[in-house]
């Protein structure tokens, strides 16, 4: 079935680029999503990216796709202490809209 | 405003007791979504509802019902809960499923613990 992987912790200083990783197994992903969770709370959608595009960029945040490698990355630059959250990539592709989530990478943001 | 709006926030139910969470949308979007999220896991699909068609997760367990009466809400009931039943859950909205521009929607999330 369909698998979704995520490193689990990421630590930056304040002001730093962050990137947080994802790989996925599906071949016929069409729609690749990132979530953010803060702390007790639900999932707020940050952005997408169909599979035929490589690069999206929506102000701090870049999303770079490489399907051959079935690689996804979010870019977060200039991060702030409120980035700091937990960050689902998540894998749409099926006909119901189901996600498969990944477990999740910890952002923490140091000042 | 909110869209996905999930009532309680915080539940705590005996354990066996029946207990019912609710989902409610403003978003008048076709499709309704229950994930189940334990602590430090990814949420996992339960069951969703296209219209009024139930489409049940191949292993979720015959302890987790839901409901749908009209468009705007979604109930998730748990008939025995049990200590393994503790987890966040959460109801998402999506517009048509695996299309362009229809992303899912969350709702904040009902914390459920079971004494």
């Amino acid at each position: 079935g369909e698998d979704v992987e995520q490193s689990l912790f990421l630590s930056v200083r304040e002001g730093d680029s962050s990137v947080i990783n994802c790989t996925y197994t599906d071949s016929s992903s069409t729609y690749l999503y990132w979530y953010k969770q803060e702390p007790g709370a639900g999932l707020q959608l940050l952005t997408y990216i169909f599979s035929n595009m490589d690069m999206k960029q929506d102000q701090r945040l870049t999303v770079l796709l490489n399907k051959k490698d079935k690689h996804l990355s979010l870019r977060i630059a200039d991060t702030q202490t409120g980035d700091s959250a937990i960050y689902f990539c998540a894998d749409g592709s099926s006909n119901t809209g189901k996600l498969i989530f990944g477990q999740g990478t910890t952002l923490q943001v140091k000042p | 405003d909110a869209m996905v709006i999930q009532n309680p926030r915080y539940q705590v139910t005996q354990f066996g007791k029946p207990v019912t969470l609710s989902c409610s949308q403003t978003l008048n979007h076709n499709v309704m979504y229950w994930y189940q999220q334990k602590s430090s896991q990814a949420p996992k699909l339960l069951f969703h509802y296209y219209d009024k068609d139930f489409n049940n997760e191949a292993d979720t367990p015959d302890n987790f019902q839901s409901r749908r009466p009209n468009t705007s809400f979604c109930f998730l009931d748990i008939r025995s809960p049990g200590l393994g039943d503790a987890a966040m859950y959460l109801c998402a909205t999506s517009r048509e499923p695996g299309q362009l521009n229809t992303e899912a929607f969350f709702g904040q999330g009902t914390r459920l613990t079971v004494v």
